[in-house]
């Protein structure tokens, strides 16, 4: 089946936009994850959905960051008032349940704040 | 921290050689996972040890897990050109999200 996907692929946007990264994770995988990826970084945790519900938002850098997760399914992933600190590559991951296993990456979202 | 940290930073070998990437951790986990990253940004998943595994393999992969150290190798025998990208280890507690903390990886460059 398919993989993971998010869309747009690459997002400039003005400082002070609103943007909303979007990630289709793989069909029966309850599990999904946000990162972020900055310019020469290491890999950074935003959040984590079990099902439609978050039990760790721990990574979020601030206020303006809000993610969803509708149906089990798709997440969106909301910035508001971009900075260009927020310039970074947002990767999406889902996994099956509670097992352990392996996360499956999708392609990422360059975003660019100019 | 869960996270891992990986050694060398940078490693260029000649196609063909072997080459080894260790992985040293703090916590006490469940599992540990190794993650390639290609220039082109996707993040695939190579291979999982458990903590009550010693060595596993997958194809020309073969990762070793030795928890007293808490230590990590992975090892890519006969390598290839395609094999160039940067490698991050992730240890995974045994409570909570099972997110990935990677640290700066290892950048490995196969010359032709």
């Amino acid at each position: 089946g398919a993989g993971v996907s998010q869309s747009p692929s690459n997002k400039v946007t003005e400082k002070g936009k609103d943007v909303e990264l979007r990630c289709d994770p793989i069909s029966g995988h309850t599990a999904l994850y946000w990162y972020r990826q900055s310019l020469g970084q290491g890999l950074e945790f935003l959040i984590y959905f079990q099902g439609n519900s978050a039990p760790d938002k721990s990574g979020l850098p601030s206020d303006r960051f809000s993610a969803e997760r509708t149906g089990g399914s798709v997440s969106t992933l909301t910035i508001q008032r971009t900075q260009q600190e927020d310039s970074a590559v947002y990767l999406c991951a889902s996994s099956l349940v509670g097992s352990y296993n392996e996360q499956f990456f999708g392609p990422g979202t360059r975003l660019t704040v100019l | 921290s869960q996270q891992g940290e990986e050694d060398p930073q940078a490693l260029s070998i000649q196609e063909g050689e072997n080459a080894t990437m260790n992985c040293s951790y703090k916590t006490s986990i469940n599992n540990l996972q190794w993650y390639r990253q290609n220039s082109g940004r996707g993040l695939v998943h190579l291979i999982l040890i458990r903590s009550n595994e010693r060595e596993k393999h997958s194809g020309r992969l073969r990762v070793t897990l030795d928890t007293s150290k808490k230590s990590s190798s992975l090892l890519i025998t006969a390598s290839r050109a395609a094999d160039t990208a940067s490698y991050f280890c992730a240890p995974l507690s045994i409570q909570g999200a099972q997110k990935l903390v990677f640290g700066q990886g290892t950048r490995l460059t196969i010359n032709p």
